[in-house]
């Protein structure tokens, strides 16, 4: 079974800090890779999404996130970060090939909790 | 995602009640998924439904069960709520093609069982 792992729980940056959240998974065929992001008291929304191809992502709001195949890492990043990404940030994995139980279903990380201080 | 609703948005009930949580969809998505979040151990998924005759267990679906009443319609019932499954239910719908899908998150539904 595959497995996520986010290494911190909260994170606190002052605005215009860099951000890295780091994220490793148990899996050991072909994934896929995304990142979801939680406002407070919103439902959870897609900021970028890894399948094939260049490994370094990007997606919304200036998040961008590398694949690393041999460190089975997907961390997402922002170069500045702005009050308004306070949020609980996800990484979730599914598995790319058919067959084995994690087909079509996605695994999530524990989360991390980013606050921003104005 | 507006195209994916949940209700109700809040519940309170009792222990041993029976209650549903209902989900919607206009995306047309064959895929749904009912997955539960608790602080610090992320989302974990209760039941999955590719289609409409098609319905799996996930990794925490005792205590709970499911219906596909339609293509657009994925239900979640407590039988008989238990405090433990207080939390925060979320319903998921997917696109693209098995291996390439994406999921889209309703609202979700705010559960306390006293």
């Amino acid at each position: 079974a595959q497995s996520v792992s986010q290494h911190n729980h909260h994170v606190i940056l002052s605005e215009a800090a860099s951000l890295e959240l780091g994220c490793n998974y148990s899996y050991g065929g072909t994934v896929n890779l995304f990142w979801y992001v939680q406002y407070p008291g919103q439902h959870l929304q897609l900021l970028l999404k890894y399948f094939s191809g260049d490994p370094l992502v990007k997606g919304i709001k200036g998040f961008e996130a590398e694949f690393i195949k041999s460190k089975f890492s997907f961390n997402l990043r922002k170069p500045s970060v702005q009050w308004s990404d306070t949020a609980e940030y996800f990484c979730a994995v599914n598995a790319g090939n058919a067959g084995g139980t994690s087909y079509g279903k996605l695994t999530f990380g524990q989360g991390t909790i980013l606050t921003v201080h104005p | 995602d507006a195209d994916v609703t949940q209700t109700p948005r809040n519940r309170i009930t009792k222990t041993g009640k029976r209650i549903m949580l209902e989900c919607s969809q206009t995306k047309g998505h064959d895929r749904m998924y009912w997955y539960r979040q608790d602080p610090g151990l992320g989302l974990r998924l209760i039941y999955y439904s590719f289609d409409v005759k098609d319905i799996n267990k996930g990794e925490i679906s005792d205590g709970y069960s499911v219906s596909r009443q339609a293509q657009a319609k994925f239900s979640l019932s407590l039988e008989s709520a238990i405090p433990n499954q207080t939390a925060l239910y979320f319903c998921a719908t997917s696109s693209g093609r098995m291996g390439k899908e994406t999921q889209y998150f309703g609202p979700g539904t705010r559960l306390l069982v006293l």
